[in-house]
């Protein structure tokens, strides 16, 4: 069955370091990619995608990388700050074409800590 | 533009009561999507339409759910008779066509079922 990982551990990064999330994935062939920060209390708000055919993009302190060999995209975010605390989510979205319902993962929390 | 707006913000209702969750996309969005939210089973996606037309409602967990769009500015997610299970956050989320558009969510509506 289709299954997308992310840690379900909170992770605790010093303030100043970069923070690593991964987000796994098995039995898809996604046409991209996408992250999205969840506050406690609002909806999911998004970031970043990333097409199959793509290794990296950036935007301002975030980086993304996918990987579709190993079936993993990694997000990064440099020069971490409290206000980057969040509950990051990942989304899959088939292959195929049109704009079918993307699929999430559960989120990793982030805790940068001062 | 105000972006997604859902209403109500909250609901209780006793089981067995039928739930009405409302939800006006984004002007000139023409996708429009409802995902439930849980600790337990994260962000699952219900229904989504487009252009009006329900396209996918693989994820409706029953016949006690049923989603409308009469017309491109207006949603509604029903759930009658509402049972304890049920309680979660709704979230309806919008975007245009193509594959490049991330999603906009709206704030949801928590619901408790008593």
């Amino acid at each position: 069955s289709q299954k997308i990982e992310q840690n379900s551990e909170a992770l605790n990064i010093q303030e100043g370091k970069t923070a690593t999330l991964t987000c796994n994935y098995t039995n898809y062939s996604p046409a991209y990619l996408q992250w999205y920060r969840q506050d406690p209390g609002r909806g999911p708000v998004f970031l970043l995608l990333i097409r199959e055919n793509e290794k990296e993009k950036r935007k301002e302190r975030l980086k993304v990388t996918f990987d579709t060999t190993l079936k993993q995209s990694l997000f990064h975010i440099t020069a971490s700050q409290p206000a980057d605390s969040a509950t990051y989510l990942c989304a899959l979205a088939p292959s195929g074409g049109g704009a079918d319902g993307l699929t999430f993962g559960k989120g990793t929390h982030l805790i940068i800590q001062p | 533009d105000a972006g997604v707006i859902q209403s109500p913000r909250h609901e209780v209702t006793e089981m067995g009561q039928e739930v009405t969750l409302r939800c006006k996309p984004i002007s000139g969005h023409d996708y429009l999507f409802w995902y439930r939210q849980t600790m337990m089973r994260g962000l699952e996606l219900l229904i989504y339409f487009n252009n009006n037309v329900p396209i996918d409602d693989s994820g409706m967990p029953e016949d006690r759910f049923s989603a409308k769009m009469p017309n491109a500015s207006f949603s509604t997610l029903k759930i009658q008779p509402s049972e304890p299970r049920d309680s979660a956050v709704y979230f309806c989320a919008s975007t245009r066509g193509g594959l490049a558009d991330g999603y906009t969510f709206g704030s949801g509506t928590r619901l408790t079922v008593v």
